[in-house]
């Protein structure tokens, strides 16, 4: 499977827990990004990689997310002392480094569907 | 401030016709990309195609294709030859130079027999 794959599915917590969210980008894909969906709405920008380094933060991500990719492969996304608001799925993307000033696209995991009590 | 609009909320075809989704969108950028992505319940986002500012052609992908009017800022989807298998939602987005993607709200497309 050559696909960005997330890790977990699902995930039910309750108002307070920390939850950590697992994202493998397709291989040799430099760009990882992490975005979040609630229903009814489109995904929306929270963090972008390039290798190991975070080089974008949306406002979205308050102090209680923290997002790692620390050897430039797989991703992590932390959230601290969960709230319900935080209920959302979860989606993280991939794609290559931009060459020769073409755009690339970005091609996106199954997604993480958090739920908070 | 970057914008994209999706006024359909939901759309109905029959199987085997044609149907275009719109989505307008809002850049100050000169350089900048527009994609279609399909999102089944499985909550997936699928790539369908994607149009640069730049590209004189309308982009196609099979049965996909891209009406795209830079003078009216409209990156319109057409599906040709509905299948029951289209049923989904459709998501209309813009990658500018910061390389994150704005998407708007979304159309329900429905396929009947």
């Amino acid at each position: 499977d050559t696909g960005v794959s997330q890790n977990p599915r699902h995930k039910i917590t309750k108002r307070g827990q920390n939850v950590t969210f697992r994202c493998d980008p397709i291989s040799e894909h430099n760009r990882l990004y992490w975005y979040r969906q609630t229903l009814g709405q489109g995904p929306e920008f929270l963090t972008y990689f390039q290798n190991e380094a975070q080089l974008e933060k949306s406002r979205l991500l308050s102090d209680r997310f923290s997002a790692e990719r620390p050897k430039g492969s797989f991703s992590t996304l932390e959230i601290q002392r969960t709230e319900q608001g935080d209920s959302a799925m979860y989606l993280c993307a991939s794609s290559p480094f931009r060459s020769s000033g073409r755009t690339d696209t970005q091609y996106f995991g199954p997604g993480t569907r958090l739920t908070v009590l | 401030a970057q914008k994209i609009t999706q006024t359909q909320p939901g759309m109905f075809v029959q199987e085997k016709e044609a149907v275009t989704l719109d989505c307008t969108y809002d850049t100050s950028d000169q350089s900048y990309g527009l994609f279609w992505y399909k999102q089944p319940s499985s909550g997936e986002m699928i790539f369908l195609i994607y149009q640069g500012s730049y590209d004189e052609q309308n982009a196609t992908e099979g049965r996909y294709s891209l009406n795209f009017q830079k003078a009216r800022k409209s990156a319109n989807l057409v599906i040709s030859a509905s299948q029951l298998g289209d049923s989904a939602m459709y998501f209309c987005a813009m990658r500018e130079a910061t390389d994150k993607l704005i998407f708007g709200t979304g159309t329900r497309l429905q396929v009947f027999p």
